[in-house]
């Protein structure tokens, strides 16, 4: 079935540091990707998504890139502030961006110090 | 304009006892996902309404049932509380056939003793 793998947490960086999170999936066909933020006590934010392999999703700093060839949509920033501290989701969904279903990450929380 | 409003934001209900929490979506759209998010977990996709009919549902008991108003506003029920389903309840809206995503509230915070 569909799956979004994405790396363990918590990380730690100090303010200005370049940030990755990996994000790998499998699902059949061609999935849409999205990278959403939940700050504490609040819900979900997208923050960005790709439709189809080779788009590169971008907003306020943070890329990712849709590779369908290692089925990975890794989120990156060059370099990061203190109020990027939240946790971040890797998703997909195999019906579009707003019919189907997503399925979720299981969250990597992100913790910058100044 | 106000986005995906949901309440209550938190309550605490007993074992076995019987729960309904509020999502009114974001003005223009029509589509209305329930998703469940365990304590340092991803959301689960519980279900999906549009046209007042549960279009998509997930891996969930019987147990969770909800219902679509004409007015695009939803309801999640849950019955026969069990400890397990404590949780943050999130409602994400968004329009149909038209792919610019979800939007979610901030959730209701359930807690079963």
């Amino acid at each position: 079935g569909n799956s979004v793998t994405q790396m363990e947490g918590p990380v730690t960086l100090s303010e200005e540091a370049f940030l990755t999170i990996n994000c790998t999936y499998t699902a059949t066909g061609y999935p849409s990707l999205f990278w959403y933020v939940q700050y504490p006590g609040e819900g979900l934010q997208l923050l960005l998504k790709a439709t189809k392999a080779d788009d590169k999703g971008s907003n306020k700093g943070f890329e990712a890139t849709y590779r369908k060839e290692t089925t990975s949509f890794h989120l990156e920033k060059g370099s990061v502030q203190v109020s990027d501290s939240a946790v971040y989701f890797c998703a997909l969904s195999n019906y579009g961006g707003s019919q189907g279903n997503l399925i979720f990450g299981k969250g990597t929380k992100l913790s910058v110090k100044p | 304009d106000a986005g995906v409003t949901q309440s209550p934001t938190h309550l605490i209900k007993t074992r076995g006892q019987q729960v309904t929490l509020r999502c009114s979506p974001k003005s223009g759209h029509d589509t209305v996902s329930w998703y469940q998010q365990a304590l340092g977990q991803g959301p689960q996709f519980i279900f999906q309404y549009y046209e007042e009919e549960e279009r998509q549902r997930g891996n969930f008991p019987d147990r969770f049932s909800g219902h679509q108003f004409p007015n695009y506003s939803s309801e999640l029920n849950v019955n026969a509380l069990l400890l397990g389903d404590s949780a943050l309840y999130l409602c994400a809206s968004s329009r149909a056939r038209l792919n610019y995503g979800y939007t979610f509230g901030s959730g209701t915070r359930l807690t079963v003793v």
